[in-house]
């Protein structure tokens, strides 16, 4: 199975930051990575997929880079409905894991 | 627009079964593979399952395999998911999720539907 390692697992930012958010693969996945954003007692919802193609509706300060085994989630100017926790997951094969999450929170 | 709606989650004591449906609908259901997603709580995100549009593929997470089995009606636009031998470490909500095309791998998940809790417990 691929291990997908996310860090740091929380953070403390503040509204206007620039914040960024790593996953690392236990192998290569090229660049099947999809990153998604939870909020409490919400189902996760999609923000980037391929590694760095933002799904439509999400704004554009969020933004995905990487490929191999190394990728980014970044926010550039974080805003207040953004505090929630990031989850990555491969999708390069079966079974497809995810992160264990990212928490942002107010500072 | 594409929803999904999960039920038939509740309370079962180990050893026991459950089948959890998800009813699909602004989308051609058949065109697309789904999963079954679970969240422990407090917990991250650990697929679970997922089964291609025609049926005819299906996978499954170690943790469950054999003891779980994935299904789909398209003529019912409902996917299903048949757990039995329940274990407290089941205990979770489960989102079913659609994938973004037929087949499995090489996709993302969106949307996700509100997810149905299972506990298990004596």
């Amino acid at each position: 199975d691929i291990q997908m390692t996310q860090s740091p697992s929380s953070l403390s930012a503040s509204v206007g930051d620039r914040v960024t958010i790593t996953c690392r693969a236990s192998q290569s996945i090229s660049t099947y990575l999809n990153w998604y954003q939870q909020k409490p007692g919400k189902a996760p919802k999609l923000l980037i997929y391929g590694a760095s193609s933002l799904r439509g509706g999400v704004p554009s300060r969020f933004s995905g880079s990487g490929s191999g085994t190394d990728f980014t989630l970044t926010i550039s100017s974080l805003q207040p409905e953004d505090f929630a926790t990031y989850h990555c997951q491969q999708s390069f094969s079966i079974p497809y894991t995810f992160g264990q999450g990212t928490k942002v929170e107010i500072k | 627009e594409v929803q999904l709606l999960e039920s038939g989650g509740g309370l079962v004591q180990p050893g026991g079964s459950l089948r959890l449906s998800c009813a699909a609908s602004g989308f051609t259901f058949s065109s697309f593979a789904m999963s079954w997603v679970r969240q422990a709580p407090g917990k991250g995100l650990e697929w679970v399952s997922a089964i291609s549009g025609s049926t005819d593929s299906t996978n499954y997470a170690d943790s469950v395999k054999g003891r779980f089995t994935i299904s789909r009606d398209n003529s019912k636009n409902t996917l299903y998911l048949q757990m039995n031998s329940l274990r407290a470490e089941d205990t979770a909500l489960y989102y079913c999720a659609k994938e973004q095309t037929k087949y499995q791998l090489y996709n993302w998940f969106d949307p996700w539907g509100q997810g149905t809790l299972v506990t298990v417990s004596s």
